[in-house]
């Protein structure tokens, strides 16, 4: 069954250090979208990206976050000079449909990303 | 914004018995999704229930009901005959514009 996949699963950084998190979405997937959960809290939005840019992102997404997609098959999120506070797990999702319809997510694993 | 509550961090059932799992929201658009996902340990989300916003009938899959009460924008979900394998953390998830996901419940099963 086609599943949605994260590298690294658990990443420890420095502070100001630059962090690329990595997701291979479901192949015939359009929509993909990048959550994060801090430990104890609740999934948040981060992002959301359609034909090759931004179709949505929360006010967490800040300069310091970018996402792109590359090759076609990878879609990675960027956090450009990492903060204590960007510690938490990063869920990468893709669908089929717009989540504003009936769209399934289908998630990765996530990534756990620790800054020191 | 729409925000979703889900007030049990954490819920204990015996196996085989059943238990239910409360999620409120909060929106004023009339026609949305919710869903209600299951995170196992160490493993990704998954989907486990789908209600469209649009339709009285509450949604089952198999041992999983939900209890949709529109006007109060409630969004419980039961489980029946409960099974070691249900263990998980279980996210109540809003549909509109964009997905939004409660804070979950941590339900742990007793054999």
């Amino acid at each position: 069954e086609p599943e949605v996949t994260q590298t690294p699963s658990h990443q420890v950084t420095q502070m100001g250090q630059e962090v690329i998190l990595r997701c291979v979405p479901i192949s015939n997937h359009l929509y993909f979208y990048w959550y994060r959960q801090i430990l104890g809290q609740k999934v948040e939005f981060l992002v959301s990206f359609y034909n090759n840019e931004i179709s949505e992102k929360s006010e967490i997404f800040d300069d310091q976050f970018s996402v792109e997609r590359p090759d076609g098959s990878n879609f990675t999120l960027k956090i450009r000079s990492t903060k204590l506070e960007d510690s938490a797990m990063y869920f990468c999702a893709s669908s089929d449909q717009v989540t504003g319809v009936t769209g399934e997510l289908f998630f990765g694993e996530g990534s756990r990303l620790t800054v020191l | 914004a729409q925000t979703v509550t889900q007030s049990q961090p954490e819920m204990s059932v015996q196996e085989a018995e059943t238990v239910t799992l409360s999620c409120t929201y909060d929106t004023s658009e009339s026609d949305y999704y919710l869903f209600w996902y299951k995170q196992p340990p160490s493993r990704q989300m998954i989907l486990v229930i789908r209600q469209e916003a649009y339709k009285q009938q509450n949604a089952t899959e198999n041992r999983f009901s939900v209890n949709f009460q529109k006007a109060a924008k409630s969004f419980s979900l039961k489980i029946s005959d409960s099974q070691l394998g249900d263990a998980a953390m279980f996210f109540c998830a809003y549909s509109g514009d964009d997905m939004r996901f409660g804070a979950g419940t941590r339900l742990t099963v007793k054999p």
